[in-house]
């Protein structure tokens, strides 16, 4: 069965520094993953995905992630991170699950920014 | 714009009720889904839908109800068996095939009162 884990549940940083929030998955098949961001109170919005190719994908607003297949994970990165990126950021491995597709996420890390 | 639209945004049962969380989208999404997430446990699907007057339950399907009876509409019922329906809920919807990321709407939060 498919499983994600992310590492912190909660990473605060100093505005304009870098910024590393872990996920891994477990998978038996080949899969496609997914960060969501989600503000207070708000649905969750796409931020990247990897579907195949280049294992480094990024996002309009900075973001990017690397794909490593031999360590199952996909780290998320910013290299300075804005007031504005506080949120709480979520891991998700698709797979097929009887014709449709399934999510799983991981539990979500809070990414506090301080001034 | 297309979207999904989640209402109310806030809603509140009394003991032994039933509600119902309305779900809609305009985004031609064959397939559409319910998560519940609760403080620190991410998301957990309780039912989703490929296709109109189809529904196939999730992890967490116990106490709660759908209906799919148009292609833009996927309404949660929560009954009264669901002893613990305090949480928020998020709807959302995907184009057909695995690589399709999901479009969520912004949530109904429900508490008990």
């Amino acid at each position: 069965a498919q499983s994600v884990t992310q590492l912190d549940s909660q990473v605060p940083v100093f505005e304009e520094a870098p910024v590393e929030l872990r996920c891994n998955y477990s998978s038996s098949v080949s899969v496609y993953l997914f960060w969501y961001v989600q503000y207070p109170n708000q649905g969750l919005q796409l931020l990247l995905k990897y579907l195949s190719g280049s294992t480094l994908v990024e996002s309009i607003n900075g973001f990017e992630a690397e794909f490593n297949k031999s360590q199952t994970s996909f780290h998320l990165r910013k290299p300075s991170v804005h007031i504005s990126d506080t949120a709480e950021y979520f891991c998700a491995v698709s797979h097929p699950w009887g014709g449709a597709q399934k999510l799983v996420f991981g539990q979500g890390t809070r990414l506090t920014i301080n001034p | 714009d297309g979207g999904i639209t989640q209402s109310p945004k806030y809603l509140f049962r009394k003991e032994g009720q039933n509600v119902t969380l309305s779900c809609e989208q305009n985004l031609n999404h064959d397939a559409m889904y319910w998560y519940r997430q609760d403080p620190g446990q991410g998301l957990r699907l309780i039912y989703y839908s490929q296709i109109v007057n189809d529904f196939q339950k999730g992890d967490i399907a116990e106490g709660y109800s759908v209906s799919r009876e148009k292609k833009e509409s996927f309404p949660l019922t929560v009954t009264s068996a669901q002893k613990n329906p305090t949480a928020f809920y998020l709807c959302a919807s995907s184009g057909e095939g695995q690589a399709q990321p999901q479009h969520f709407g912004d949530g109904t939060r429900l508490s008990i009162l």
